[in-house]
C-alpha cells in the first residue's frame, strides 16, 4: 500500500531564507509526482510536476526533485517571501492494473516571517 | 478558460438530509476527480471519471455516496442520509488525456466545505 509521509509538518523561516521540504514515498512504482500549494479554506493550486521518468522540474524560484529509486523528492523554495505561506502538498499518482489514483501526504504548514 | 469550478462553496445541513455537489471541469478536460479532505490532512482520493465513464471507486465512497458524469462534462456526488463524520472540503480535479504526453496533471477547484449539524 502506497503511503506518503511529508517532513516537516510545520515550518516557520525568516522572509529569504533558502528552505527544502520533503516528501517519500513507500512503492517506488509511481506515474508521476505534483506539488501543490493550499492556502486556508482554499483549493490546491499545481506547483510543479514530475513524470516518473524525469528528476527535477523548475519554475521560477521552485525547484523540484525526484529520486524514484529511494521513494524521496524534495521541493526547494528560493529566497522565500511571506506570500509563500502556505500548506505545501505532495501528491503522487499510480497507474497500472490497480487502475488509477493519487495519493496524498499530509503536507507542510509553512510560515515565512517578514 | 476559467479553471474548475464548484458549487456551492459552502453548505451547511442537518443529519440525515441529502447534499448535491456540482463541477464544472476545464473544457475538454476529459478526466475529473472527486476528493475529501479534512482539517490538517491531505485529499483522500474518492473516484475519477474518463469522460463518462466511472472508472475507480474508492472504498471510502460508501452505498450513500454517489457520484455522476452523465454526459462527460459537469460531475455531481451526492451525499444521501448525511452524517456528522460527512463534515469536509469536497474538492475536485480535471486534467486533460489529449496530447502527446499523458500527464495526468490535476487541476483542482475552489472545493465544496460540508457542515453536517
Amino acid at each position: 500500500k502506497q503511503e506518503v509521509t511529508q517532513i516537516p509538518a510545520a515550518l516557520s523561516v525568516p522572509e529569504g531564507e533558502n528552505l527544502v521540504l520533503n516528501c517519500s514515498f513507500t512503492d517506488s512504482a509511481i506515474y508521476n509526482l505534483q506539488w501543490f500549494r493550499q492556502d486556508p479554506g482554499k483549493g490546491l493550486t499545481s506547483l510543479l510536476l514530475i513524470q516518473s521518468s524525469q528528476r527535477e522540474q523548475t519554475s521560477g524560484r521552485l525547484n523540484a526533485s525526484l529520486d524514484k529509486s529511494s521513494g524521496r523528492s524534495t521541493l526547494y523554495i528560493a529566497a522565500s517571501q511571506p506570500g509563500d505561506s502556505a500548506t505545501y502538498l505532495c501528491a503522487v499518482s499510480l497507474l497500472g492494473t490497480g487502475g488509477f489514483k493519487t495519493i496524498f501526504g499530509a503536507g507542510t504548514r509553512l510560515f515565512v516571517k517578514a | 478558460d476559467t479553471g474548475v469550478s464548484q458549487d456551492p462553496r459552502h453548505k451547511i445541513t442537518k443529519r440525515g438530509q441529502n447534499v448535491t455537489f456540482r463541477c464544472d471541469p476545464i473544457s475538454e478536460h476529459n478526466r475529473l476527480y472527486w476528493y475529501r479532505q479534512t482539517l490538517g490532512q491531505g485529499p483522500e482520493f474518492l473516484t475519477y471519471f474518463q469522460n463518462e465513464a466511472q472508472l475507480e471507486k474508492s472504498r471510502l465512497l460508501s452505498d450513500r455516496f454517489s457520484a455522476e458524469r452523465p454526459k462527460g462534462s459537469f460531475s455531481t456526488l451526492e451525499i444521501q442520509r448525511t452524517e456528522q463524520g460527512d463534515s469536509a472540503m469536497y474538492l475536485c480535479a480535471s486534467s486533460p488525456t489529449i496530447g502527446p504526453v499523458l500527464s495526468y496533471e490535476q487541476y483542482f477547484g475552489p472545493g465544496t466545505r460540508l457542515t453536517v449539524t
